[in-house]
């Protein structure tokens, strides 16, 4: 069975730096793709990155590009998302979720698997 | 604003038919990226519904279906039930901006 556990979610302070984790199981993990989608309280869903299961690299929402980091250690089945400069408006909750990709690589952009998320709060 | 126009709300009976619309424009939809839909019940994570314009993953009941035509899509929920009520969302694939998702659309089962 897949299984995504999100954490260290928390409340900081606007300009302050969060990292967040996210476990795999039940896949072979470095064959995919994982995305981050976060929804701010009572509001919808919002893409914010996407690391590639094999050489790693990623893309990111305009909202968080060059505050936010994505990463992963295969090693480990764990994604990470480095959270920086952050500002109220980063409050939400965030999920890891994976991407349906194929076992060639090639990225689906959907996801079929999502974990229950962790909640960050931005706030003075 | 999201990239993708869903409805705020729909309603319907039990055993009732309804659709939810998402219109997108000719960087996503309209360029023929796939369309997926998502179920998120209260208080939990989203969960895929259909992927791919019409096609269900395993567990999803055949209630649930799939259309695209331009740049818009529609699911159809048919034979409604109380169980039914969530927020649903589309989603695509857009040139410039990567994964995008509609604002969702909330179920009420009257």
């Amino acid at each position: 069975e897949v299984q995504l556990l999100e954490s260290g979610g928390g409340l900081v302070q606007p300009g302050g730096s969060l990292r967040l984790s996210c476990v795999a199981s039940g896949f072979t993990f470095n064959n995919y793709a994982i995305h981050w989608v976060r929804q701010a309280p009572g509001k919808g869903l919002e893409w914010v990155s996407l690391v590639r299961g094999r050489g790693g690299s990623s893309d990111y929402a305009d909202s968080v590009k060059g505050r936010f980091t994505v990463s992963r250690d295969n090693s480990k089945n764990t994604l990470f998302l480095q959270m920086n400069s952050l500002r109220v408006e980063d409050t939400a909750t965030y999920y890891c979720a994976k991407d349906k990709s194929g076992v060639d690589g090639l990225i689906y952009y959907y996801m079929d698997a999502w974990g229950k998320g962790t909640t960050v709060a931005v706030s003075s | 604003q999201s990239v993708l126009t869903q409805p705020p709300s729909v309603s319907g009976a039990p055993g009732q038919r309804v659709t939810i619309s998402c219109t997108g424009s000719g960087s996503n939809i309209g360029a023929g990226y796939d369309v997926h839909w998502y179920q998120q019940l209260p208080g939990t994570a989203p969960k895929l519904l259909i992927y791919a314009t019409d096609n269900r993953p395993s567990g999803v009941p055949d209630r649930f279906s799939g259309s695209r035509s331009g740049t818009s899509a529609s699911l159809a929920i048919t034979g409604l039930q109380a169980e039914d009520e969530a927020d649903y969302y589309c989603q695509s694939y857009d040139s410039s901006l990567n994964v995008v998702f509609g604002g969702g659309t909330k179920l009420t089962v009257l």
